[in-house]
């Protein structure tokens, strides 16, 4: 089966500018996870959909990041206006469901690393 | 606070040896416990999961134990090779399954 696809692989903004990351999971995956990695570091979560739902988004900083997913199929998450410490990779990931999510791991896309100067 | 906490320094073992990771966490009550490795410029791959009813799991070179008295979980690989270089991640499953919490990462680093 065909991975979890993620859109655009780099790109570079200036601070302040707007920049949208896209995801197309696993055909048939309910659940999506959006996950903030800054080098270095571990994957952060910053959102959590199951289907068209937010199930968690408590650590997303809500007055400059959004995400939607609108169809309960792909997904897009949003930085406006971008700042400096938000340069990092940007990980998508999805499961059928939380069920098998935890008895057979999540699968992750390879990123959207965001240079933010 | 909440932390999941690996060895931060890399780890760097010779070809053939055991490499151990600890995965060390406070605040958590975690009913799950994954392993992930992620090697650079990808996305992080599932390897193992363990229940907190369970001390201990294999799977080919990989050994995984949880011990949930203790807050931790080590990850041992044995006969390492070079390919089994990269970062590998521990993630606690809270929330009801819901959600996936990772540490901190640390680098292995096999050598010849």
């Amino acid at each position: 089966e065909a991975g979890v696809a993620q859109s655009p692989r780099y790109k570079i903004i200036e601070k302040r500018q707007s920049v949208a990351f896209w995801c197309n999971p696993i055909s048939g995956h309910a659940t999506l996870y959006w996950y903030q990695q800054i080098l270095g570091q571990g994957p952060k979560l910053l959102i959590q959909f199951q289907n068209n739902g937010v199930v968690d988004d408590s650590q997303l900083p809500k007055d400059r990041f959004s995400a939607e997913r609108l169809k309960g199929v792909d997904s897009t998450l949003k930085i406006q206006p971008a700042k400096l410490e938000d340069s990092a990779v940007y990980l998508c990931a999805s499961s059928l469901d939380p069920v098998i999510g935890v008895n057979y791991g999540y699968t992750f896309g390879s990123g959207t690393r965001l240079t933010v100067v | 606070s909440q932390k999941i906490e690996q060895n931060s320094e890399a780890l760097n073992i010779q070809e053939g040896k055991t490499a151990t990771l600890t995965c060390n966490y406070t605040n958590y009550s975690p009913a799950y416990l994954q392993w992930y490795r992620q090697d650079p410029g990808r996305g992080p791959v599932f390897l193992l999961l363990i229940r907190e009813n369970e001390k201990e799991k294999r799977k080919e070179r990989l050994k995984v134990t949880f011990d949930t008295t203790l807050k931790q979980s080590l990850f041992h690989i044995t006969a390492s090779q070079p390919a089994d270089s990269a970062t590998y991640l521990c993630a606690l499953i809270t929330g009801g399954g819901n959600k996936l919490t990772f540490g901190t990462g640390t680098q292995l680093k096999v050598e010849l």
